[in-house]
């Protein structure tokens, strides 16, 4: 399976400011259709996931345009640019492209 | 509207038996890869099982493999996960989710596998 890890565990921002989530794949993420299958996933607290960004960089409708992700290959990264009080949640990646689909073990992003 | 709300979690001792359903509103629910994932409470997400459009092709992870069924009603609009031999370790809130991005999740359900 392909072991997707983040960094960092837990990530204590001042509002207003940025932030920054790394999520690296054992493999590639590349897939033969062309695409680079790598989700970001919101979940609040008490809420189920919600998804924000799919193959790597397109927004949800409905996510706000302070979320942006960007990366490729092996190494992808979620920045808010500045952080708002609901934004506060744990944040998770997933790969889409390899069987079984396998998710990063959560950053948790709190206010300082 | 665009919903999926899952049922069918209880608590049930080891080695027996659970049905969750997922029902589906507001979409062309067969249209629609459907997937099953499964969260230990403050602990992270993991996938379970994935049904294509149609039901022609059905995954699961190795963790539930042989002991799990997925299947999909689609004159209901409902996604279906058969569990056997229930484990302590199935113990989680799981989570129907559409399409093969799951761009889609429900609330969950509680299953709690326990003597």
């Amino acid at each position: 399976d392909v072991v997707v890890t983040q960094s960092p565990l837990s990530l204590p921002v001042t509002l207003g400011q940025p932030a920054s989530i790394s999520c690296r794949s054992s493999q590639s993420l590349a897939h033969s259709d062309e695409n680079t299958y790598l989700n970001w996933f919101q979940q609040r607290p008490g809420q189920s996931p919600r998804r924000l960004i799919y193959k790597v960089s397109y927004r949800d409708s409905g996510v706000p345009d302070r979320f942006n992700g960007s990366g490729s290959d092996t190494d992808f990264t979620l920045k808010i640019n500045r952080v708002e009080a609901e934004d506060v949640g744990i944040y998770y990646c997933m790969q889409g492209t390899h069987w079984p689909f396998t998710f990063g073990g959560g950053t948790k992003v709190e206010i300082k | 509207e665009v919903q999926l709300v899952e049922s069918g979690g209880d608590l049930v001792q080891p080695g027996g038996s659970l049905r969750l359903s997922c029902a589906a509103s507001g979409f062309t629910f067969n249209t629609y890869w459907m997937h099953w994932v499964r969260q230990v409470p403050g602990m992270g997400l993991e996938w379970v099982s994935r049904l294509s459009p149609h039901g022609s092709s059905i995954t699961y992870a190795d963790s539930v493999k042989g002991r799990f069924t997925l299947s999909r009603d689609s004159a209901r609009n409902t996604l279906y996960l058969q569990m056997n031999s229930l484990r302590a370790d199935d113990t989680a809130i799981y989570y129907c989710a559409r399409g093969y991005g799951l761009d889609l999740w429900g609330q969950g359900t509680t299953v709690t596998v326990s003597s």
